[in-house]
């Protein structure tokens, strides 16, 4: 069955440092994609990134970077330089396939706050 | 272009009692879905629909209704409202090639049964 495992209940960092988000996931789909959503303390959920399961280049974007690695059944998402703002819940997700295609039904993991003090 | 609404944000009942939560979007998209969010679990899938007329169970349908007549609206029934039915709802949207487009999240409903 498919699973989404984010090991880090909550990390505390202090502004500026660097730090990376654990995402491990199982499937036996040989199709599939990852998603990482940020849902800050007013409570949306904010898309952040999807990857599918055939493109393992890394991903850069400003100061956020995902590392997939099929290997290992990861996608860590790393956040350079912390800010406070960067404070808030983080999901990876995987979707579920049916019928030969992917889908839109997500399997979340349990979350990961991340607290950046100033 | 509102995106995908919610309401209402909160709402508190007593066990036993029936309501629905209402989920719109205007951005005509096939697909539908509601969450329920609880501590320490993440996001699970309740119902889910391509399309209007027709829906399909996610993870954790018990006690839960929903049905699709438009293509815009998706509303979630309660039955019969349990406590363990409290927590944080979600609706979402996307179009059909949802693994190129956005997967949009309405901005939740907070329900309490007592």
């Amino acid at each position: 069955a498919q699973k989404v495992t984010q090991a880090q209940t909550e990390i505390s960092v202090v502004e500026k440092e660097d730090v990376t988000l654990d995402c491990v996931y199982e499937t036996r789909d040989t199709t599939y994609y990852l998603f990482w959503y940020k849902q800050p303390p007013s409570g949306e959920l904010v898309f952040l990134i999807r990857r599918n399961s055939f493109d393992e280049q890394n991903e850069i974007s400003g100061r956020y970077s995902w590392n997939f690695q099929k290997s290992t059944s990861s996608f860590n998402f790393t956040i350079t330089a912390s800010q406070v703002v960067d404070s808030a819940v983080y999901f990876c997700a995987l979707s579920e396939e049916v019928g030969g295609g992917a889908t839109n039904k997500l399997i979340f993991g349990t979350g990961t706050l991340l607290a950046v003090q100033p | 272009n509102a995106g995908v609404t919610q309401t209402p944000k909160f709402q508190v009942l007593k066990t036993g009692q029936s309501m629905t939560l209402q989920c719109a979007q205007d951005m005509n998209h096939e697909y539908m879905s509601w969450y329920r969010q609880d501590p320490g679990m993440g996001l699970r899938l309740i119902h889910y629909s391509v399309g209007a007329g027709i829906t399909d169970q996610g993870e954790v349908p018990n006690g839960y209704n929903v049905s699709r007549s438009t293509t815009e609206d998706f509303p979630l029934r309660l039955l019969s409202a349990a406590p363990s039915q409290t927590s944080v709802y979600f609706c979402a949207s996307s179009t059909e090639d949802f693994l190129t487009d956005t997967q949009y999240f309405g901005p939740g409903t907070r329900l309490t049964v007592l």
